[in-house]
């Protein structure tokens, strides 16, 4: 049973577009976060949501509780983006872990 | 930028061996984490710690594994027995609260041989 599904699982853009990396999740949830992992396969936290909005430079993140359901999107993609982009929750019964997706893996060809 | 750090970057061991993995989490954060990904897998929660004590601990983390923050900067996670379903990337994390993100450590590959 996966609680957190990703899609695209995988995704090939050229340097510029505009990308959509979608979260759906079925549990209820307290937060979610966006993180992006580097080939190296370090992690880094990109956004926290619980509700609403969040940009961070070219970095949109945005949820809808009702739906459940997030969208990250880049705008003005580049190279350097490439990276596994994951969804990961956490849920309303927990306060503790994290569940994450399998990640979404984009290379932006120059 | 505050990190958290994680020693070693890489290590490999023989089977049945017990391995330390060590984490200095960030100085005012008061929640740890260790999490591990299979080569090719999902990342998986193991366990969190808070207040000096484990809050939750998943189904993989059996008696084969324990966490301690033995001197008030370092959090180490201790696989007593080794086995080779164990290799993997453990990555540990901290944050300062309920309220706020994760940060972090770049990772310890332990490979089982």
């Amino acid at each position: 049973k996966n609680e957190v599904e990703q899609s695209p699982q995988n995704l090939t853009a050229q340097e510029g577009e505009f990308i959509t990396i979608n979260c759906s999740y079925s549990v209820g949830i307290s937060a979610l976060h966006w993180l992006q992992q580097h080939p190296g396969g370090g992690i880094v936290s990109l956004f926290m949501l619980s509700s609403g909005k969040k940009k961070h430079g070219r970095l949109i993140a945005t949820i809808n509780i009702q739906e459940k359901h997030s969208s990250l999107h880049i705008t003005a993609s580049h190279p350097r983006d490439s990276a596994v982009y994951i969804c990961a929750v956490i849920i309303m019964d927990s306060n503790y872990q994290l569940i994450w997706g399998a990640g979404t893996k984009l290379i932006i060809k120059p | 930028e505050p990190e958290v750090t994680q020693t070693p970057s890489h290590q490999v061991t023989q089977m049945g061996q017990e391995v330390i993995l060590r984490c200095v989490p960030i100085s005012n954060h008061l929640y740890f984490y260790w999490y591990r990904q299979i080569l090719g897998q999902k990342v998986e929660f193991l366990v969190s710690f808070y207040n000096n004590e484990i809050s939750e601990k998943s189904e993989i983390f059996d008696d084969q594994f324990s966490v301690e923050r033995p001197d008030g900067s370092n959090f180490t996670l201790k696989i007593r027995s080794t086995k080779l379903e164990d290799s993997a990337m453990y990555f540990c994390a901290s944050r300062m609260g309920e309220n706020y993100g994760y940060t972090f450590g770049s990772g310890t590959r332990l490979t089982v041989v």
